[in-house]
């Protein structure tokens, strides 16, 4: 199993600028979870997603769109790219199990700087 | 509200045991995670633990849970240059998982 891949690795935008980060994971999990990390912080969430078809907000939605037409892939959407959006982005994917609730497998992540 | 705390720096010489402290603030919280994250690389699972246990033990990883002080810590015996990271506590709340900022973890030779 690859597990959770990201593309790109890197990406400088220019304000205004859309791109579409990719995720995929190989692990026939049901949720798929965006999040970013700015420097010296914890994880903000992004969106979510609990199967193919449902999306839902999280704590930082703004400026930002997904989709998630398949099991395997949960893309995440810039539109308009603002400096603000300067930020490691993480996928993860979960099954959820009794026995270890949650526990999340991350992607390498994108660094994106927005200029 | 959910809340995860954690230290931001944590020093500690080769051999010697690091201890990484959390508080969180939900206590409906079902399992509090504790991540690793190296330079460049996402986060990966270090250990976990259930919500009605008090300690854990998984090789030089011990987890202590203090449920009435929301109080979360991981202890990493003989600690080693490779155990240079960012260490992550985490609650999970139904299908979220709210992370704190994470403890720099660094280790002199």
């Amino acid at each position: 199993n690859a597990g959770v891949t990201q593309t790109p690795k890197f990406r400088i935008l220019k304000i205004g600028q859309s791109m579409t980060l990719q995720c995929t994971q190989d692990m026939n999990h049901n949720y798929m979870y965006w999040y970013r990390q700015d420097p010296g912080m914890g994880l903000k969430l992004i969106y979510y997603s609990v199967g193919a078809g449902i999306t839902d907000k999280g704590e930082v939605p703004n400026g930002y769109n997904v989709s998630r037409s398949t099991t395997e892939d949960f893309p995440l959407r810039l539109e308009l790219a603002a400096p603000s959006q300067t930020s490691v982005y993480f996928c993860a994917s979960s099954y959820p199990a009794r026995t270890s609730g949650e526990t999340q497998y991350f992607g390498p992540g994108t660094r994106l700087l927005v200029l | 509200g959910e809340d995860v705390e954690q230290s931001l720096f944590l020093s500690v010489r080769e051999g010697d045991s690091s201890v990484i402290n959390c508080t969180y603030t939900d206590s409906s919280s079902t399992y509090l995670y504790w991540y690793k994250q190296e330079p460049g690389a996402g986060l990966q699972l270090l250990t976990y633990i259930f919500s009605n246990m008090d300690m854990k033990q998984d090789q030089r990883l011990t987890v202590l849970l203090n449920k009435k002080d929301k109080h979360l810590s991981l202890r990493i015996a003989d600690t080693q240059t490779g155990d240079s990271a960012i260490y992550f506590c985490a609650e999970s709340i139904g299908f979220k998982t709210i992370f704190g900022a994470g403890t720099r973890l660094f280790v002199k030779a």
